[in-house]
This record gives structure tokens, sequence and C-alpha cells, in this order.
């Protein structure tokens, strides 16, 4: 069956510190997205990719990073971790670009910034 | 600015009937989801609506109304394992996915 995997699934790092939370998916999927949940606020998306090279930036996308060198995977960077980046971070694939069809989620990341 | 809102706790009782309701104030719009959120898992999709009317998926309903911005979800028979949040998420006339702070439904027995 097709999946969508990130690691690693919990992570505490200290301020300062290069993180990157991997995102691996099997649908083949062109579209995939990286996106925050914090309590109290709706899913808000970091960056977004509609496929290999491509690359944008979505409504909270300062201080994070992605790159897409294959159809597969799109690691999240935080380049310097704040503790306003402890959250939880889900990543999603789509067959449409468009947002009028289905997300597929990854189990989500954990990463608390001390 | 773009909005949605939901209430953000409901309460119900196994076997009853329990609806949730979002109102969405956005730019244009070209799409409703709602997708399910057990609490330390992935959201998954449920439905979604781009014309008026309800839509029926077993257990599971979901209605829009475009002309008052306005969607439910309607669960019928509740079942413990609904316990969960319920995300309602609208696609606006940019195509960007605009997102519900969720519902969190409790079932008691």
């Amino acid at each position: 069956d097709a999946e969508i995997t990130q690691s690693p699934r919990h992570k505490i790092t200290e301020t300062g510190r290069q993180v990157t939370l991997a995102c691996h998916q099997t649908w083949n999927h062109n579209n995939m997205f990286w996106y925050r949940q914090d309590l109290g606020h709706g899913l808000r998306l970091i960056h977004y990719s509609y496929g290999v090279h491509d690359t944008n930036k979505g409504e909270v996308s300062d201080g994070y990073s992605v790159s897409r060198s294959n159809t597969e995977d799109l690691p999240l960077t935080l380049e310097s971790a704040a503790s306003s980046q402890t959250s939880v971070y889900f990543c999603a694939s789509s067959e449409v670009a468009t947002n009028t069809g289905e997300l597929f989620f990854g189990e989500g990341s954990r990463l608390t910034v001390l | 600015g773009q909005n949605i809102d939901q209430p953000t706790e409901m309460t119900a009782t196994e076997g009853a009937i329990v609806q949730i309701n979002c109102t969405y104030q956005t730019s244009g719009f070209n799409g409703l989801f709602w997708y399910q959120q057990h609490a330390g898992e992935a959201p998954t999709f449920l439905s979604y609506n781009v014309l008026d009317g309800l839509e029926e998926k077993g257990r599971f309903s979901s209605f829009l109304s475009r002309s008052k911005g306005y969607s439910y979800l309607l669960l019928k028979e509740l079942q413990m394992k609904d316990s969960a949040s319920y995300l309602c998420a609208v696609t606006d006339s940019n195509y960007q996915l605009i997102w519900g702070a969720g519902t969190k439904l409790i079932i008691k027995p």
C-alpha cells in the first residue's frame, strides 16, 4: 500500500541548532506540503512543492526551508531552531495541485525546542 | 481577512446524533473539506463538498450552503471511536486551503 512517512516522530533540540524533518511518500504524488499544528490554530502551511525542483513559501515560512530533489521526498529544515517552532509538523501529499483533492498526511513529527 | 469558525469542543452520547457546524468567510470558494483527527494521529479525509446540498457516506453526512458560507458534519449512531477532532477547511479563489482550528468531539457512554 502507498503511504507517507515522517521521521523522526519525536525530537527535542536546543535553540539555535539546525533540524531536518524527513518526509517520504510512495503515492507518486507531485504535490507535497508541510504544515504545523498548534493548539488553538488551524493547520498552517509552511512550504509546498508541485514537483521536482519546485518549492514555494506558505503563510509561515520564515525560519524554514525545503528542497525537492525527487518525487518521493520533501525534507523540512529549520535553519536555527527557535522556541516558537515547538510544534507538531505534518507532511502531506496530494494527487491534485489545486487543493481540491484529498490530502494524505504523514503521522506527524513532534518537535520541542528548548 | 479569511476566517473559518467551528466550535472548540462538543460532547455527545454514544448512539446519538451530533452536528458539527462550520462557517467561513473566504475570498471565493472552491470547495470545503472535513477531516477527522484522533489525538496524536494524522488528519484523515472524510468529505469534500463543492456544490450545495447534503452528501451522505455511511454514518457521516456533510452539508454545504455556499450562499450562507455554512457547512455541517452530521455523525449518526455515535460510537466511542468517533471521539476525535473534526477539522473544516475551505479552498479559496486562489486555491489556497484555509483551515479551521477544529472541533474536539467527546463521546460519553
